[in-house]
């Protein structure tokens, strides 16, 4: 079964400066997507950046890009110029390939402090 | 454009007591899944529904039961309430069967006593 998991429950960065949440999962799989998810405190779940496993290039979102690593399963998130609207929980998430595994897989998360 | 709607926001019920929660699909999706989100958890997977039909299973009891309707909108039943289902209960939209990105709704917070 595929597995998620982020080691770092929670991380801190003073503002304008750059952070790097970590995430490594767990498949056998050769096509998936993964995802990053940030969660404020309203709770809705809000789409930060997405990859898909055949390609690459790492995604980049304006100031949110990823550094992929597919052999070592890892798919890590940077932040970079923080800002106080960044403070949040950051799930990882992974979804197999193909129509009847549609289920995202989360890990269990890392809450983002940013200091003024 | 409107985005993935749910309904109530909060809810409180007793031990026993049976929950009905609405979604409403982002326009143009077709695809509904269900996430239970316990309190410092990541959501865990419920049911997925494709053109009314479910589409995959997490590994929840029967007495969480779900619905598809024909605007693919969705509720989400769980009969026989019990403590461990306070949790945030969020709903995602998607295109197609396979659709690549869930965009979620704002999620029901729901109290059992």
């Amino acid at each position: 079964a595929q597995t998620v998991t982020q080691s770092q429950p929670e991380m801190s960065v003073q503002e304008a400066e750059t952070v790097t949440l970590s995430c490594t999962y767990d498949t056998s799989e050769s096509d998936y997507y993964l995802f990053w998810y940030k969660q404020p405190p309203s709770r809705q779940m809000i789409l930060v950046i997405r990859q898909e496993a055949y390609k690459q290039q790492n995604a980049t979102e304006n100031r949110f890009s990823v550094n992929f690593q597919k052999a070592a399963k890892s798919f890590s998130l940077k932040i970079s110029d923080s800002q106080l609207g960044d403070a949040a929980m950051y799930f990882c998430a992974y979804r197999a390939y193909g129509g009847s595994q549609g289920n995202l897989i989360f890990g269990k998360g890392t809450k983002l402090s940013v200091k003024p | 454009e409107t985005g993935v709607t749910q309904s109530p926001t909060h809810l409180i019920k007793t031990r026993g007591q049976q929950v009905t929660l609405r979604c409403s699909s982002q326009s143009g999706h077709n695809t509904v899944s269900w996430y239970q989100q316990a309190l410092g958890q990541g959501p865990q997977f419920i049911f997925q529904y494709y053109r009314e039909e479910e589409n995959g299973r997490g590994n929840f009891p029967p007495r969480f039961s779900g619905l598809q309707f024909p605007n693919y909108s969705s509720e989400l039943n769980v009969n026989a309430l019990e403590l461990d289902d306070s949790a945030l209960y969020l709903c995602a939209s998607s295109a197609g069967q396979g659709g690549e990105t869930q965009y979620f709704g704002p999620g029901t917070r729901l109290l059992v006593l």
